[in-house]
Parts: structure tokens; C-alpha cells; sequence
């Protein structure tokens, strides 16, 4: 149980576009999801957390207007990345929070490689 | 603000020697903290989580300790394998928000 996906596993695109990553629980439903980024040999950086139905609440420093976040149901988060360009390229992970919320435990997406030519 | 801290950083050990990686925090009012392994290129999976009550927690060949007060944990792994090779990373929760080491890259030699 606990299982969380991200669609795609990997995405390349040109600089100037736009790229939407997924995240689902599959088998619970989240009331909170959370999106990190994670660069070589570094560790996850929170950039916001996501609750259902309500706007995300971001991290200092992550602009809100380029990292879009929607988390329009209990199983479905997506992180859109707009007018993205080469320093956005980096892992981007998901993770979820079950319906008791509060201090439990996160379960982590396998995440998303995104680059950016 | 939370600043977690994995020492080493890198730590290269032969097929079947004990591996200890420390973890410390600098917030001791943590209401958890947890232990995830990560491989190259993929997510994390979850080894252990202690509970701020608790001293430790064991998991196969893998025990982790929390002394709250002193900031600090240590994960165990007994009779390395060489799959045990990944980057292990500890996380602390408070204020609902998880706070990341840089991680200790561990390479388990045949």
C-alpha cells in the first residue's frame, strides 16, 4: 500500500515551454502533497506543499508564478513549470500525506527528470 | 530553521563490515524523523521511522537510534552487501515539513 507515481519519469523540452508533471496516490487518498527539487549530489529542497481544494503555500524563494501547482483532488497533484529554461533542469519529487495528515508519514514519488535544452 | 547534517558524506567499506551513518539536527523539537534510501536516478524508499518517543527501531539488518535531546541519529546497517551501495538520507519532521541531510553516498565493496 502507500504507492504514489509521477508521470513522466523523464522529460526533455526547449527552453521558453511549459512542462506539467503528475503525482497520484494510487491506493490513498492525500490531503496534502508536497513537490521537492533535488540537484546533482544534493539534497531535496521543499518548494511548497499543496493541500486539497486550497492554493499551495511555497517555500522562500521558489517563485509561485513559475512553479504552478494544482491539487485538485485527493489523488492528483500536478507541478507546471512555465516558461522553463536551462537552470530549471533538475529532479523534481512528489510526495503525499494520507487523509489523518498532521505528522504521519510521507510517501515519496520515484520522480522527474526534467531537462531543459 | 531546521539545519540537518550527514557526516560522512561518502564512505567506501568492504562486503560484510558494519556500516554507522550520523545524522544531527539542530532543532531538538522534532516530531519524527526518518531514514530513506536513495539510488542513482530513482526516488527515495522509506527504512525506517522513529517516532520522537522513541530510542530506536529496527528493521532486518538495519537499526536506527534517536537521542532527541542531543540532536542527533545514527543508522546501522549489519554485514554490508554490496547492494546495500546508495545514498541513505535522514529527514526530520517539524512544523509539518520535512527537513533534508545532503546524505551519506555509501559503497559496499564485493
Amino acid at each position: 500500500g502507500a504507492v504514489v507515481s509521477q508521470h513522466p519519469s523523464w522529460v526533455i523540452c526547449k527552453s521558453g515551454t511549459s512542462v506539467k508533471i503528475e503525482c497520484r496516490s494510487l491506493d490513498f487518498q492525500a490531503t496534502t502533497m508536497f513537490w521537492y527539487r533535488q540537484f546533482p549530489k544534493q539534497s531535496l529542497m521543499l518548494m511548497a506543499t499543496s493541500n486539497e481544494g486550497s492554493k499551495a503555500t511555497y517555500e522562500q524563494g521558489v517563485e509561485k508564478d513559475k512553479f504552478l501547482i494544482n491539487h485538485a483532488s485527493l489523488t492528483l497533484s500536478t507541478l507546471t513549470v512555465t516558461s522553463a529554461h536551462p537552470e530549471d533542469s533538475s529532479f523534481y519529487i512528489c510526495s503525499a500525506k494520507g487523509l489523518a495528515g498532521g505528522h504521519n508519514e510521507q510517501f515519496f514519488g520515484p520522480g522527474t527528470r526534467l531537462t531543459v535544452l | 530553521k531546521q539545519e540537518v547534517t550527514q557526516i560522512p558524506a561518502a564512505l567506501s567499506v568492504p562486503e560484510g563490515e558494519n556500516l554507522v551513518l550520523n545524522c544531527s539536527f539542530t532543532d531538538s523539537a522534532i516530531y519524527n524523523l526518518q531514514w530513506f534510501r536513495q539510488d542513482p536516478g530513482k526516488g527515495l524508499t522509506s527504512l525506517l521511522l522513529i517516532q520522537s518517543s522513541q530510542r530506536e527501531q529496527t528493521s532486518g539488518r538495519l537499526n536506527a537510534s534517536l537521542d532527541k535531546s542531543s540532536g542527533r541519529s545514527t543508522l546501522y546497517i549489519a554485514a554490508s552487501q554490496p547492494g546495500d551501495s546508495a545514498t541513505y538520507l535522514c529527514a526530520v519532521d517539524n512544523d509539518y515539513k520535512l527537513s533534508f541531510g545532503a546524505g551519506t553516498t555509501v559503497t559496499v565493496r564485493a
